[in-house]
């Protein structure tokens, strides 16, 4: 079972702001990145280190961490941004573990 | 551009064996540790396996250890994942990804990227 816990399903208006969290003791030693995963596609690095965003990725997308939590805002969601969206971080055994995933939906 | 293309999926029976491979493409492939990571039918990701950049060093997850195997051949570009003694539950896409991390004051970053399309392995009799 994973060791970083997500929100299940999250919904957000479309242009408004959604923040999707990631809960885990490990996320107190090590920094969370960010995944994006659109139906019937691979998944896509959309955040990393301290908040930091690939290439190609909207300034939209931001991170930020406080204590066993991790957070990826969304702010002002469009269409696309519609996807699941997973943590990943350490486990007890310094493997890397991914969250359990949060849809975004955009209404 | 940099990328990784999983070949090697298919349908086996429980049991039975099966040989993943990755090809990487537009970097340099012998100084990066690649992973395996694995997603079942509607189901989350689940990292698999990691292999040092000069397979000095692999790592399993639990599910797998003693049944897989990571390997690489530098001389190739190419990755590997030997999946033995397979069983239902390994049956997932699965995809290959490039380690990046680095160090700072505040401490160690660890992702993954770029991800290869992903190759869907059955395990069903």
């Amino acid at each position: 079972s994973s060791e970083l816990t997500q929100d299940p399903a999250v919904s957000v208006a479309l242009g408004q702001t959604v923040r999707i969290t990631c809960q885990g003791d490990s996320l107190r030693s090590y920094f969370a990145s960010w995944y994006q995963q659109k139906p019937g596609q691979a998944p896509i690095l959309v955040i990393y280190g301290k908040n930091n965003r690939p290439s190609g990725i909207p300034d939209r997308f931001s991170g930020s961490s406080s204590g066993n939590t991790a957070s990826l805002i969304i702010t002002g969601a469009q269409a696309e941004d519609e996807a699941d969206y997973y943590c990943n971080s350490r486990d007890s055994s310094s493997n890397p573990v991914f969250g359990t995933g949060t849809k975004v939906t955009v209404l | 551009q940099v990328q990784l293309v999983e070949s090697g999926g298919g349908m086996v029976q429980p049991g039975r064996s099966l040989r993943l491979s990755c090809a990487a493409s537009g970097f340099t492939f012998s100084a990066y540790g690649i992973h395996w990571v694995r997603q079942a039918p509607g189901k989350g990701l689940e990292w698999v396996a990691v292999i040092w950049y000069d397979g000095s060093n692999t790592y399993y997850a639990d599910s797998v250890k003693g049944r897989f195997t990571i390997s690489r051949d530098n001389s190739k570009n190419t990755l590997y994942l030997q999946m033995n003694s397979l069983r239902a539950e390994d049956t997932a896409v699965y995809y290959c990804a490039r380690d990046r991390y680095y160090y700072d004051s505040s401490g160690y970053y660890n992702w993954f990227d770029p991800w290869g399309q992903g190759t869907l392995v059955t395990v069903s009799s």
